[in-house]
């Protein structure tokens, strides 16, 4: 079946780089996704990436793609306090001609100290 | 654009009753999809509509119900709730085009007592 896995924590110090890792099992996947939650609120869409991409970097924000290991790494560059959030990976399986709903991972907690 | 909106943003029910959360789409997005988020499952797809249709259903039970009205706008209704029903709703909007981004609202927090 279809599923998602991430690390729970992750801590780093104001002004290091951030690396949160997740791996998918579904190989049909078209994109995925990266999303951020802070307290109280919804969720935030970060950025994406399609499949058939490796690499994508936008703005801080740097998504790497292994499709040979499912692999899926968001890294955050010079982090700040205020990306103190919970960050979810997503996958969105493909169905018969169709995107199909969002399958979610655990969310990983990214603590930043100053 | 305004994003997406629902109401309420808070609810407290006893078991037994029956709930109706609402959400509004970002203007122009024609599919609606819900979400429950507790801390023990995690984020878990309810239902998607669709020019008023259900295209994919999650695996919850029959008391977790939805609908689309014509103007896009969904409802979800829960009966004969359980105290395992208290969780954040989330419901997201897309225009269904190509990268299929889904953006979601604030969310409804519900908690059964």
């Amino acid at each position: 079946g279809e599923d998602v896995e991430q690390s729970l924590f992750l801590s780093v110090r104001e002004g290091d780089s951030s690396v949160i890792n997740c791996t998918y099992t579904d190989s049909s996947s078209t994109y995925l996704y990266w999303y951020k939650q802070e307290p109280g609120a919804g969720l935030q869409l970060l950025t994406y990436i399609f499949s058939n991409m490796d690499m994508k970097q936008d703005q801080r924000l740097t998504v790497l793609l292994n499709k040979k290991d499912k692999h899926l790494s968001l890294r955050i560059a010079d982090t700040q306090t205020g990306d103190s959030a919970i960050y979810f990976c997503a996958e969105t399986p493909y169905y018969g001609g169709s995107q199909g709903n969002l399958i979610f991972g655990k969310g990983t907690k990214l603590s930043v100290k100053p | 654009k305004a994003g997406v909106t629902q109401t309420p943003r808070y609810l407290i029910k006893t078991r037994g009753q029956q709930v109706t959360l609402s959400c509004s789409p970002i203007s122009g997005h024609r599919s609606v999809s819900w979400y429950q988020q507790t801390p023990g499952q995690g984020l878990q797809f309810l239902f998607e509509y669709f020019s008023e249709t259900q295209r994919n259903k999650g695996n919850f039970p029959g008391r977790f119900s939805g609908r689309q009205f014509s103007n896009s706008r969904s409802e979800m209704n829960v009966s004969t709730l359980e105290l395992g029903d208290s969780a954040l709703y989330l419901c997201a909007s897309s225009d269904i085009q190509g990268n299929n981004e889904q953006f979601f609202g604030p969310g409804t927090r519900l908690t059964v007592l």
